[in-house]
């Protein structure tokens, strides 16, 4: 049982690039999230989906874009990469939103130079 | 907006001992949940423990408890007889209508 696997787990961008982060999850969970971890400010929620289909945005949406296509997969796109984005990002899962834990992935690394 | 605030930037305890990690957080609604969540430094974050707020008794997991007082708009995280495997960062979190969020974290210590 994988859990929630996210790739790449590095990745170095220039300022102005695209990219898609990859969140996957083998646990029928419905409810996905991603968030940023930047030093001294813990985790910020960035968007979430409570199922296929349907997402909506956290706290800090600007610059990101995503889909829910399936139940397995909630990529996160990086539109046009600025040095404000350098950050941990985590990708998240749970049953559902009440009461349940989220299982995370192990994290990716992104530097923006 | 819900807001989590964690006032311990970093704590240090004795190794056997116990420690407590402050959490308070801010809502107006009546229904939510609370989280505790660890980080060692291999990075990965681990569910620790919940809280709900309808729960009338405090939520224990093995060696952690969390005292749950809900006039006071507190959650705070005891740790008894800690170990030097409990050196991590720890993080409380509230969910609330689809939206978790994360304290800035405390960083604990355990010294041997």
């Amino acid at each position: 049982n994988a859990g929630v696997t996210q790739t790449p787990k590095f990745q170095v961008l220039k300022t102005g690039q695209s990219m898609t982060l990859q969140c996957a999850q083998d646990m029928n969970h419905e409810y996905m999230s991603w968030y940023r971890q930047d030093p001294g400010m813990g985790l910020r929620l960035i968007h979430y989906s409570v199922g296929a289909g349907i997402t909506d945005q956290g706290e800090v949406p600007n610059g990101y874009n995503v889909s829910r296509s399936t139940t397995e997969d909630f990529p996160l796109r990086l539109l046009s990469a600025a040095p404000s984005q350098t950050s941990v990002y985590f990708c998240a899962s749970s049953y559902g939103p009440a009461n349940y834990g989220y299982t995370f992935g192990s994290g990716t690394r992104l530097t923006v130079v | 907006a819900q807001k989590i605030t964690q006032t311990q930037p970093g704590m240090f305890v004795q190794e056997k001992e116990a420690v407590t990690l402050d959490c308070t957080y801010d809502t107006s609604d009546q229904s939510y949940g609370l989280f505790w969540y660890k980080q060692p430094s291999s990075g990965e974050m681990i569910f620790h423990i919940y809280q709900g707020s309808y729960d009338e008794q405090n939520a224990t997991e093995g060696r952690y408890s969390l005292n749950f007082q809900k006039a006071r708009k507190s959650a705070n995280l005891v740790i008894s007889a800690s170990q030097l495997g409990d050196s991590a960062m720890y993080f409380c979190a509230m969910n609330n209508n689809n939206d978790m969020r994360f304290g800035a974290g405390t960083r604990l210590t355990v010294k041997p």
